[in-house]
């Protein structure tokens, strides 16, 4: 089966600017989570989708992030306008169940640099 | 909320040698570690997981071990190689909580 898919891989912007993430899950996966990792510290949660549905968004740094996840398919990670320590790394992960009989699966990321 | 934290940040051993990475977490309602392996250019991939009715886990050149007691848990890699050279990751998680906790990391360095 297909792994989870994020694109772009590597995205530069200027701090204002606006950058969408997306994310595709593992098809048949209700559950899709987005996390970050700033350079050198933990991977920390940002939200968590049931199908659809925001379960759980309470990870997410302030306003200008915005998360959806239209038809309960692939996801979109909106980050509007940038701002300089919104770099790091975003990763999307997936699962059926909510604790994941093996955990989740994660995708390869997003580097998201902003200057 | 759950806070894990992960030491050592760096860990360079010779071929062959063990390595190993230790976590603690505060909640004692965490119940579910998994440990992830990061190779470049990658996400992070599960390696190996114990629940809190299990005190060691072993696969291979890998095992976990948890200290329920004493909110520590440790992966082991024995007879290591370069291809275990990768940035672990352990976590958390409790069975009413959405999301993982996610130590800081630790950068492994296998020397050949």
């Amino acid at each position: 089966e297909a792994g989870v898919t994020q694109f772009p891989s590597h995205s530069v912007i200027e701090k204002g600017q606006t950058v969408t993430l997306r994310c595709d899950p593992i098809s048949g996966h209700d559950n899709l989570y987005w996390y970050r990792r700033v350079m050198g510290k933990e991977i920390k949660f940002l939200l968590h989708f049931v199908k659809e549905s925001k379960q759980d968004e309470s990870g997410m740094p302030n306003n200008r992030f915005l998360a959806e996840r239209t038809g309960g398919t692939y996801s979109t990670l909106k980050v509007q306008p940038a701002e300089l320590e919104d770099s790091g790394v975003y990763f999307c992960a997936s699962s059926q169940a909510v604790e994941g009989a093996h955990g989740y699966t994660f995708g390869s990321g997003t580097r998201l640099t902003v200057v | 909320g759950e806070n894990v934290e992960q030491h050592p940040s760096t860990l360079s051993v010779q071929e062959g040698d063990s390595a190993v990475i230790k976590c603690t977490y505060s909640d004692s309602a965490s119940n579910y570690f998994p440990w992830y392996k990061q190779e470049l250019g990658k996400g992070p991939q599960l390696i190996i997981d114990i629940r809190s009715n299990v005190g060691e886990k072993k696969d291979q050149r890998i095992a976990v071990t948890l200290n329920k007691t004493a909110k520590h848990f440790s992966l082991h890699i024995t007879e290591t190689q370069p291809e275990d050279s990768a940035v672990y990751f352990c976590a958390a998680k409790s069975n009413t909580g959405n999301q993982f906790y996610f130590g800081t990391g630790t950068s492994l360095t296998v020397i050949p």
